[in-house]
């Protein structure tokens, strides 16, 4: 079967790092999302990674190893407003997109 | 406004009803979805439509259709309401293939099945 494995819930400390991992079991694969997702709403687009190394954008950057089945998503400079659940996603074979459970973080002060 | 709009937001009705969610994109976009999410669980795919022709069952289609009125509206429907299919019901579109676009999530809809 298909499966996505990420960590159900992290906490970090405002203005500190966070490295959030996603691993992956898929019938191929053809580019791996990362979403962010506010509690009560929608999923909002963050990174797309079909290509292994890192994609940086502004505070948060991507990884990936297909040769590993292994993304993590990387948080920095933490703010308040980045508590929300990260979803990992992997677009298998047949172009569908597998979800994991997401990560639930917390930002403490 | 919303580039992708669902309705109603919130929704209870009791087991045996009918239920109609509806949404509508203004982002041109040729891709619709249903997705359904439970706590704990990844985003389950219902329905999805590529073009107004066009309606493919997802994973876990039982129990539901799907109606592509138009190239901008893509309603789901529960024909007889159960209490498992209390969740939040998300719309998505995306632009021509998924390898190199994104998901646009509506707001959501919630429902309660009671």
């Amino acid at each position: 079967g298909q499966n996505i494995d990420q960590p159900t819930e992290m906490t970090a400390t405002e203005g500190a790092i966070v490295q959030i991992n996603c691993t992956y079991q898929t019938s191929g694969f053809n580019g791996l999302f990362w979403y962010q997702q506010h509690a009560g709403e929608a999923p909002t687009f963050l990174s797309y990674n079909v290509l292994d190394g890192l994609e940086e954008k502004g505070r948060f950057s991507s990884f990936l190893s297909r040769s590993k089945g292994y993304s993590y998503l990387l948080l920095k400079e933490l703010q308040m407003k980045d508590s929300a659940s990260y979803l990992c996603a992997v677009l298998d074979s047949n172009y569908q997109l597998i979800w994991g459970a997401g990560t639930k973080l917390i930002i403490k002060p | 406004d919303a580039d992708v709009t669902q309705t109603p937001r919130n929704r209870i009705t009791k087991t045996g009803k009918r239920i109609m969610l509806e949404c509508s994109q203004t982002k041109g976009h040729d891709r619709m979805y249903w997705y359904r999410q439970d706590p704990g669980l990844g985003l389950q795919l219902i329905y999805y439509s590529f073009d107004v022709k066009d309606i493919n069952k997802g994973e876990i289609s039982d129990g539901y259709s799907v109606s592509r009125q138009a190239q901008a509206k893509f309603s789901l429907s529960l024909e007889s309401a159960i209490p498992n299919q209390t969740a939040l019901y998300f719309c998505a579109t995306s632009d021509s293939g998924l390898a190199t676009g994104e998901l646009f999530f509506g707001e959501g809809s919630r429902l309660t099945v009671l």
